[in-house]
């Protein structure tokens, strides 16, 4: 089975440019989603195919897609945007998220 | 706006059965593929099932294979999931969520499962 692998845990200055990681295997071939969870509450879509943003969320949440890894950005971090963040994919009628990945502002 | 609802969770006894729902409005509840997504306390998130626009396509995890059942009523823009045999590392907040091409676009707050004697 496809499997997602992200770090456990990313910490960034507040200001400054978080990026979060999703690896897996050709995954550039496939179309790659992100979530940001806040505690106790449900997932949110901040990304999907890729690299497009859903109405409402922000400009400095953008994404990209190439090779094995795929990446989520957060730029100007702001306090707000501590989560956890997962990335997703569609492969052989199984939707797979990552692990997940906790991002702490400093 | 979109929204969906889910209930039926609750304490069960580990082999028991309960049925979950998730309500819908906001959007043409037809044209849409739904899923079921769970996640155990202090975990991450674990997709469950899918199910088609039309019903017709149905998928499952294979952890849930056999002992899960989705379904959905287009006429009360319902999505349904019948869980069997329940096993106490079924214990999670389950989601429902819309299919937006392959991500789910939309969800709900989520009923928790706990399966425990």
């Amino acid at each position: 089975s496809y499997e997602l692998t992200q770090p456990l845990s990313v910490s960034v200055a507040l200001g400054q440019t978080a990026r979060i990681t999703c690896g897996g295997n050709n995954i550039g071939g496939k179309n790659v989603h992100w979530y940001q969870q806040k505690p106790g509450q449900a997932p949110v879509l901040v990304i999907y195919r890729d690299s497009s943003r859903p109405s409402g969320i922000p400009e400095r949440f953008s994404g990209s897609n190439s090779g094995n890894t795929a990446t989520l950005t957060i730029s100007r971090a702001q306090a707000g945007d501590e989560a956890d963040y997962y990335c997703q994919v569609w492969d052989s009628n199984t939707y797979v998220f990552g692990t997940g990945t906790k991002v702490t502002v400093l | 706006q979109v929204r969906l609802v889910e209930s039926g969770g609750g304490v069960v006894q580990p082999g028991r059965s309960l049925r979950l729902s998730c309500a819908t409005s906001g959007f043409t509840f037809s044209n849409y593929a739904l899923h079921w997504v769970r996640q155990a306390p202090g975990k991450g998130l674990e997709w469950v099932t899918f199910i088609s626009y039309d019903g017709s396509d149905k998928y499952y995890a294979d952890s849930v294979k056999g002992r899960f059942t989705i379904s959905r009523d287009n006429s009360k823009n319902t999505l349904y999931l019948q869980m069997n045999s329940l096993r106490p590392e079924d214990t999670a907040m389950y989601y429902c969520a819309r299919d937006d091409f392959s991500s789910l676009g939309y969800w709900g707050q989520g009923t928790l499962v706990t399966v425990s004697s």
